[in-house]
């Protein structure tokens, strides 16, 4: 089983749609919870992060994070066509754990926001 | 201000030989991460420097290794090359080790035939 488990879809919704995106994890070292939003031949950017439990609002994006149940979730609101790529979550552990600095990514979710 | 900048953006090897992927950092960024992107395993760890020292190394062979220079610039070697070493392989940067605002590049593409 991995560390990180992420549905990759694909997921397909109309504009202006509410998405939802969700990934499970087993290792209660993480403490650091971020989002990377992947286009077609580009590298990863960082959309959010989060420390240990809670909401963090960004726009129209807001990470959520459940440690008592290893749950990550990002939203996005009012879904826009340039929205259209892959999500992935990646948690990390904090200082003084022994992978510490090391990304472990979801499989990623395939995004598609039609017009 | 530049972003992370990899080099070459594509590459063709043959299977057994030896290649060097280079990545410059942004300016003022000490750390630098590599990670190999497969369709089939996603995203994978590989290792990261900072200030030249490797401060972590993910489950690779030791087929995979890499430097860091004094000017945070980083190169990362595989040797004897596998079909399955075709992969894109991504560099971050960070101000500190285990930062999180890691920028990535947009990535070297290795194809081993």
């Amino acid at each position: 089983q991995k560390e990180v488990e992420q549905d990759p879809g694909p997921l397909s919704v109309p504009e202006g749609a509410i998405v939802s995106l969700n990934c499970t994890y087993s290792n209660s070292a993480f403490q650091y919870f971020m989002w990377y939003r992947q286009y077609s031949r580009k590298g990863p950017e960082l959309l959010m992060y989060t420390y240990s439990s809670g909401n963090k609002e960004d726009g129209r994006f807001t990470a959520q994070v459940d440690k008592s149940s290893k749950y990550i979730s990002l939203f996005i609101r009012d879904s826009q066509p340039s929205d259209s790529a892959t999500y992935l979550c990646a948690p990390r552990e904090e200082a003084g754990g022994t992978s510490y600095g090391k990304l472990t990514f979801g499989q990623g979710t395939i995004l598609t926001v039609h017009p | 201000k530049a972003g992370v900048t990899q080099t070459p953006r594509y590459l063709i090897k043959t299977r057994g030989q030896q290649v060097t992927l280079s990545c410059s950092p942004i300016s003022g960024h000490r750390s630098v991460s590599w990670y190999q992107q497969t369709p089939g395993q996603g995203l994978q760890f590989l290792f990261e420097y900072f200030s030249e020292t490797q401060r972590n190394k993910g489950n690779f062979p030791g087929r995979f290794s890499g430097r860091q220079f004094s000017n945070s610039r980083s190169e990362m070697n595989v040797s004897t090359l596998e079909l399955g070493d075709s992969a894109l392989y991504l560099c971050a940067s960070s101000l500190a080790w285990g930062g999180y605002g890691y920028t990535f590049g947009s990535g070297t593409r290795l194809t081993v035939v």
